[in-house]
């Protein structure tokens, strides 16, 4: 059974601190991993993705990627509270394939 | 582009009942993707079609589900009979391809089995 797991939280940060959020997957074949944004009440929209070990920055969010131990982060800088959401992981196996999610963890910014 | 459209937004049903959610897709997007989310199992893939075949329907939980995309711009997911362990948003989801290509969501229907 391939598993993404992430810590449903809440995970509350204060305005302007940095918001870690963290993902594990069980499959060591996976091979890009996407994180998705989700308001309450809304649909999933996609934040970035990530496909080699290391660090991607786009503006306020960083994802981290070590495929030797199995993990992915999406760091949020200088949180807003708009950032509050649910966040979800999801990762694919092949390099062309459909996605599996992560149960998403929720995040609270608080002003 | 209006995004990808589903319709009823929300749908409360008597057990029993058969149920038919819709989607349009974006134009020009070859995949279509039918999830289900609930707060116990999350996000789950339940089928997905490719220029209007489907591809993968493993994650149809029973054969009380039903999917079909009889063109490129419509495709229904069907319940037949519903129970109320049916309850959850279902999103449909297209895109011009598989990941990495980027799903672009629907606004979910939220359905209700009483």
């Amino acid at each position: 059974q391939k598993e993404v797991e992430q810590n449903s939280g809440p995970l509350s940060v204060p305005e302007g601190a940095i918001a870690s959020l963290n993902c594990t997957y069980s499959d060591r074949g996976s091979q890009s991993f996407f994180w998705y944004r989700q308001y309450s009440g809304k649909s999933p929209e996609l934040i970035m993705f990530i496909y080699s070990n290391g660090d991607k920055e786009d503006g306020r969010f960083t994802a981290q990627l070590n495929k030797a131990s199995q993990y992915v982060s999406l760091l949020i800088r200088d949180s807003q509270p708009s950032d509050s959401a649910t966040y979800l992981c999801a990762v694919t196996l092949s390099g062309y394939s459909t996605l599996t999610f992560g149960k998403g963890t929720m995040l609270l910014v608080s002003p | 582009d209006a995004g990808v459209i589903q319709s009823p937004r929300h749908e409360v049903t008597e057990m029993g009942q058969e149920v038919t959610l819709r989607c349009k897709p974006i134009s020009g997007h070859d995949y279509l993707f039918w999830y289900r989310q609930t707060m116990m199992r999350g996000l789950e893939l339940l089928i997905y079609f490719n220029n209007n075949v489907p591809i993968d329907d493993s994650g149809m939980p029973e054969d009380r589900f039903s999917a079909k995309m009889p063109n490129a711009s419509f495709s229904t997911l069907k319940i037949q009979p519903s129970e109320p362990r049916d309850s959850a948003v279902y999103f449909c989801a297209s895109s011009l391809g598989l990941a990495p290509h980027e799903q672009y969501f629907g606004p979910g229907t939220r359905l209700t089995v009483t």
